[in-house]
């Protein structure tokens, strides 16, 4: 079966500082790979999404950056964060399962920036 | 540009009873799939149920069923006996039928279940 992990599960950084998120999948290959945040009581936002190793697409213009070094692997990154940057990071993937690309979650990583 | 609308923020069940979530969304498309995702206080986004446009039956999983109106454009989820760890939030979606297509989220709405 297929499983999908994020680390860390929570994060506490300040203003200015890097940020490296990473999320990996198990069980599947060639999977499509997407990066949502959400902040507080609010609906999801689509940041990056990956339809292969390398191809990254950027949903919002912003301090923030994604890569696929491999192809189950996806990581989320930014040269120095802003405080609007806090919120809740959700990882996903998709692939062919019952005639659907339907995205599966992993576990999120909650991100204070002070 | 597809939209869905959950227009109701707030929802507030008794135990044991069913309830009824809306959704509406607007497209030009003809086949496409709609999803119910739950996220419960972890956070985490459980996919509950999916519905393919082309298929006039209405899907359930268990407890919980859609009411599937292609026409109108509107799927709304019912969870039938309600259960206390059925609170969360509770997020429908809309997707194309593209291998790379996106996930088009509504605003969501919060279900509490009272004991």
């Amino acid at each position: 079966s297929q499983t999908i992990h994020q680390w860390p599960a929570t994060l506490v950084q300040p203003v200015g500082s890097p940020l490296s998120l990473e999320c990996t999948v198990e069980g599947t290959s060639n999977p499509n790979l997407y990066w949502y945040r959400q902040a507080a009581g609010r609906g999801l936002q689509l940041l990056f999404y990956s339809v292969g190793i390398g191809q990254i697409s950027s949903e919002v213009p912003q301090n923030l950056s994604a890569s696929r070094p491999q192809d189950r692997q996806f990581i989320l990154s930014s040269k120095k964060l802003l405080l609007s940057d806090s919120g809740f990071y959700l990882c996903a993937w998709a692939g062919l399962r019952l005639g659907s690309y339907e995205q599966y979650f992993g576990p999120g990583t909650r991100l204070t920036v002070t | 540009a597809q939209t869905v609308t959950q227009s109701q923020p707030e929802m507030s069940v008794q135990e044991a009873e069913t309830v009824t979530l809306s959704c509406t969304y607007d497209t030009s498309e003809s086949d496409y799939y709609l999803f119910w995702y739950k996220q419960p206080p972890s956070r985490q986004m459980i996919l509950v149920i999916r519905q393919e446009a082309y298929k006039q039956q209405n899907a359930t999983e268990n407890r919980f069923s859609v009411n599937f109106q292609k026409a109108a454009k509107s799927f709304s989820l019912k969870i039938s006996d309600s259960q206390l760890g059925d609170a969360a939030m509770y997020f429908c979606a809309y997707r194309s039928t593209g291998a790379n297509s996106k996930l088009t989220f509504g605003k969501g709405i919060t279900l509490s279940v009272r004991p």
